[in-house]
């Protein structure tokens, strides 16, 4: 199995802020990684794709970076319909995720 | 549009077994792909297998051989799951999401089905 490590678990920043959230894999993974958003009680929302793919319709201040073992999302001017929970996922085995990081508003 | 429509919360008893539904619509689905996920609240995500409409052909998470079978009915594009010998550590939101070529990222989700396991 390849593992995640995402960091931090949680997460709390003002409007307006930049935020960064960390994956790291067992092993390289070739870019096999997409990001997710999830809120209470809703499915997950694709954000990123292939580690730094935009999915249609997500806003621009969302970015994913990152390559071999090390990824990383990053979301621009923090917005308060941003706070969720969010996880990431490699796909470069059977899919498995990260524990998550909820982000919520200081 | 793409729509994933899980079927309604479940409640069973220890020892039963459960069949959860997924109906597709809005793309072809007898060339997808689909998979099934495990969330217990508050808690990540596990992927727990799945199965390619075109063939019925499956792949499981290890864990979960011979917990999950999972199946289709392309007749009315929908997705199985069944869940067998229930403990309460099966208690959980159970998604099913639709990948373009198998093993991926999913783009499309279902909005989950709670199964609680309770006596």
């Amino acid at each position: 199995d390849i593992q995640m490590t995402q960091s931090p678990a949680s997460l709390s920043a003002s409007l307006g802020e930049t935020v960064t959230i960390e994956c790291r894999a067992s092993e390289d993974i070739y870019n096999g990684l997409a990001w997710y958003q999830q809120k209470p009680g809703k499915s997950p929302q694709l954000l990123i794709y292939n580690a730094n793919s935009l999915h249609t319709g997500v806003p621009s201040r969302f970015s994913g970076s990152g390559s071999g073992t090390q990824y990383s999302l990053k979301i621009n001017s923090l917005q308060s319909e941003d706070v969720a929970s969010y996880f990431c996922q490699q796909y470069y085995d059977y899919p498995t995720f990260g524990a998550g990081t909820k982000l919520e508003l200081k | 549009q793409v729509k994933l429509q899980q079927s309604g919360a479940e409640l069973v008893k220890p020892g039963a077994s459960v069949k959860l539904s997924c109906k597709t619509s809005g793309y072809t689905f007898s060339t997808s792909y689909m998979s099934w996920f495990k969330q217990i609240p508050g808690q990540s995500i596990e992927w727990i297998g799945m199965i390619y409409a075109g063939d019925g052909g499956t792949g499981y998470n290890q864990k979960f051989k011979g917990k999950a079978t999972l199946t289709v009915d392309t007749s009315s594009s929908t997705a199985y799951m069944d869940l067998s010998s229930l403990t309460t550590e099966d208690s959980a939101v159970y998604f099913c999401a639709r990948s373009p070529m198998g093993i991926d990222w999913f783009a499309y989700w279902g909005q989950g089905t709670l199964v609680t396991v309770s006596s």
